[in-house]
């Protein structure tokens, strides 16, 4: 059971170039997630999946899409990579309801120079 | 909006006691939680409160909730060098399951 996984686990992009994030669960969830941490900032939510076909934003979505094209992948682009979304993404999935777990994926190490 | 604060820092002795605080702004979320975070990691849930309750004890760990100050800690009880890490408090928005995190405490035990 591998549970969140996250490819590439490391990427470096010049200013301006685009790039997706891929995201895969094995374990049936309908609600996913995408983060990114940065220092001092804890993780911000830049996107959200309550289910197949369905996105909203988070609160920093502005740079980036979302497609979420089936129930266990959720993929996060970025269109013109800009120094400013150098950070760790990562992203999680949850059962829907209250009360449940998130299970999160290893991470992205972007490097944007 | 939501907003979830947490202090960056905390350093304690191995065997003493660490309590670990957050704040909110979501009056109506329902569930708290606390998420742990290893180095070059992913976040793995600890434990998590529903907003009725006062308290939650889990082994080594208490989490309380003053629900009229939206006030959340997690004590961590006998405190190891295993414990050494970031410490996430998060919130589910309204009638949602999206989650919102703090700033993230890092637990560092020394000696």
């Amino acid at each position: 059971n591998a549970g969140v996984t996250q490819t590439p686990k490391f990427q470096v992009l010049k200013t301006g170039q685009s790039m997706t994030l891929q995201c895969a669960q094995d374990m049936n969830h309908n609600s996913m997630y995408w983060y990114r941490q940065d220092p001092g900032m804890g993780l911000r939510l830049i996107y959200y999946s309550a289910s197949e076909g369905t996105t909203d934003k988070g609160e920093v979505p502005n740079g980036y899409n979302v497609s979420r094209l089936n129930k266990r992948e959720f993929s996060l682009r970025l269109e013109s990579a800009a120094p400013s979304q150098t950070s760790v993404y990562f992203c999680a999935s949850s059962e829907r309801g209250q009360g449940a777990e998130a299970f999160f994926g290893q991470g992205t190490r972007l490097t944007v120079v | 909006g939501e907003d979830v604060e947490q202090s960056l820092f905390l350093s304690v002795r191995e065997g003493d006691s660490s309590v670990i605080n957050c704040t909110y702004t979501d009056s109506s979320s329902t569930y708290l939680y606390w998420y742990k975070q290893e180095p070059g990691a992913g976040l793995q849930l600890l434990t998590y409160i529903f907003s009725n309750m006062d308290m939650k004890q889990d082994q080594r760990l208490t989490v309380l909730l003053n629900k009229k100050d939206k006030h959340l800690s997690l004590r961590i009880a006998d405190t190891q060098t295993g414990d050494s890490a970031i410490y996430f408090c998060a919130e589910s928005i309204g009638n949602t399951d999206k989650l919102i995190f703090g700033t993230g405490t890092r637990l560092q035990v020394f000696p």
